[in-house]
């Protein structure tokens, strides 16, 4: 299937750890996102890569380091792991750059720190 | 600075019943405009969007939204709710990236 896909769908760690995200789309798009939802259901974005190159970095500790090997593929990497990082994380792809470009999302990755 | 304000956090409706879902968006000049649902332990699914092309927009499952530059709306409306229209529903506009609002839990109630 098509789609936007992201790995693991749950991870509980404990505070201090570090651990990766993955997440993949098989839809040809140039542009990828990171969401970060909370508790309350709100939803911001945190990075966005457009062909492997970063074009959105929002005001994200440095913990959290996005990497992106090609372009169907953007990792996310946290450091030391805090229990504020627990959310929900999603995973987005659209074709190209700009506002008028749909987003794809992915299933979310539900992140608990314990 | 461009922000988006759903009105309402929780709407309750009966099945068969119209929906209105709330949304004003501030700026100063007209943004693009989408509404996504996210059904429990989904990703997020695109509903319809407004990209200043006509003002009543259509989209999925039965959905519309009117985009009313005057009043700085774009509220969602259905004719008539299906118990499988339960979700969180996200106005979002959008200036080189997307702006989310708070989200309005939508119930159906049989």
């Amino acid at each position: 299937d098509t789609a936007v896909s992201q790995t693991p769908k749950y991870l509980v760690t404990q505070m201090g750890n570090d651990k990766s995200i993955k997440c993949e789309q098989n839809l040809g798009h140039d542009t990828m996102y990171w969401y970060k939802q909370d508790s309350k259901k709100f939803l911001k974005i945190m990075f966005s890569y457009n062909n492997k190159e970063l074009i959105i970095n929002e005001t994200v500790p440095n913990r959290f380091s996005p990497k992106s090997p090609d372009k169907a593929h953007l990792n996310l990497h946290i450091n030391s792991l805090e229990l504020g990082d627990s959310a929900v994380y999603f995973c987005a792809s659209s074709q190209r750059a700009g506002e008028n470009n749909e987003q794809f999302f992915g299933p979310g990755t539900r992140l608990t720190v314990l | 600075a461009q922000s988006v304000t759903q009105l309402d956090s929780h709407v309750s409706v009966s099945e068969g019943t119209p929906v209105l879902l709330r949304c004003n968006y501030s700026s100063s000049y007209s943004p693009s405009l989408f509404w996504y649902v996210q059904h429990p332990n989904k990703g997020l699914q695109l509903l319809l969007k407004y990209t200043s092309a006509a003002t009543l927009v259509k989209g999925i499952n039965g959905f519309e939204a009117e985009f009313k530059k005057s009043e700085t709306s774009f509220h969602l409306t259905k004719p008539s709710a299906h118990m499988s229209d339960a979700a969180e529903y996200f106005c979002v506009a959008t200036r080189g990236k997307l702006i989310f609002g708070q989200g309005t839990e939508l119930s159906v109630k049989p």
